[in-house]
């Protein structure tokens, strides 16, 4: 069956190290997304990519950055990572097109900055 | 400006009875779908249901149905006959052609049934 995973499911950083989380989807979906998910702001857009070489930053996206090397993979960079980046972290993906196509989501990473 | 608004932070439903979460959006888009997912305490994000802002029927999927009143800008979930496994995060979520298809979340509504 097809499928999103993201690895690690959990991590512990310190500020100021560089962070990448990983998301693989075997749906051949062209669009990816990433989130983070914060208590009283619901899931907010980090950066999406709609195929291979292309990436857009979503409303959150100052401190991380994507790149899109082939259709399954699009990992997630905390250049330097910050306190304010502790966060549960969602991926997913969504064939290209009509506005009625879900977005299928990873079970999300949980990262802690101290 | 928000796009969607969830003014339940939560809710109490007893096993049984229906529930309706409340969802209100923003958009100028004359195309849009609007989605409903569940987070249940495990963390995953499940879809749920879509209407798309054409469609003239109100969305249904077994015990899930969209009350949809375009001119409200309202995209109500309604649960009927809650069970135990429905207590859960709802989020509300809204895509627009003239956005990208990007998704934009509400902020959810914790729902708990009680027995």
């Amino acid at each position: 069956d097809a499928e999103i995973t993201q690895s690690p499911r959990h991590k512990i950083t310190e500020t100021g190290r560089q962070v990448t989380l990983a998301c693989h989807q075997t749906w051949n979906h062209n669009n990816m997304f990433w989130y983070r998910q914060d208590l009283g702001h619901g899931l907010r857009l980090i950066h999406y990519s709609y195929g291979v070489h292309d990436t857009n930053k979503g409303e959150v996206s100052d401190g991380y950055s994507v790149s899109r090397s082939n259709t399954e993979d699009l990992p997630l960079t905390l250049e330097s990572a910050a306190s304010s980046q502790t966060s549960v972290y969602f991926c997913a993906s969504s064939s290209a097109g009509a506005s009625y196509n879900e977005q299928f989501f990873g079970p999300g990473t949980r990262l802690t900055v101290l | 400006a928000q796009k969607i608004t969830q003014t339940q932070p939560g809710m109490f439903v007893q096993e049984k009875e229906a529930v309706t979460l409340d969802c209100t959006y923003d958009t100028s888009d004359p195309s849009y779908g609007l989605f409903w997912y569940k987070q249940p305490s495990s963390g995953e994000m499940i879809f749920l249901i879509y209407q798309g802002s054409y469609d003239q029927q109100n969305a249904t999927e077994g015990r899930y149905s969209l009350n949809f009143q375009k001119a409200r800008k309202s995209a109500n979930l309604v649960i009927s006959a809650s069970q135990l496994g429905d207590s859960a995060m709802y989020f509300c979520a809204m895509r627009e052609v003239s956005n990208d298809y990007k998704l934009s979340f509400g902020a959810g509504t914790t729902v708990t049934v009680r027995a």
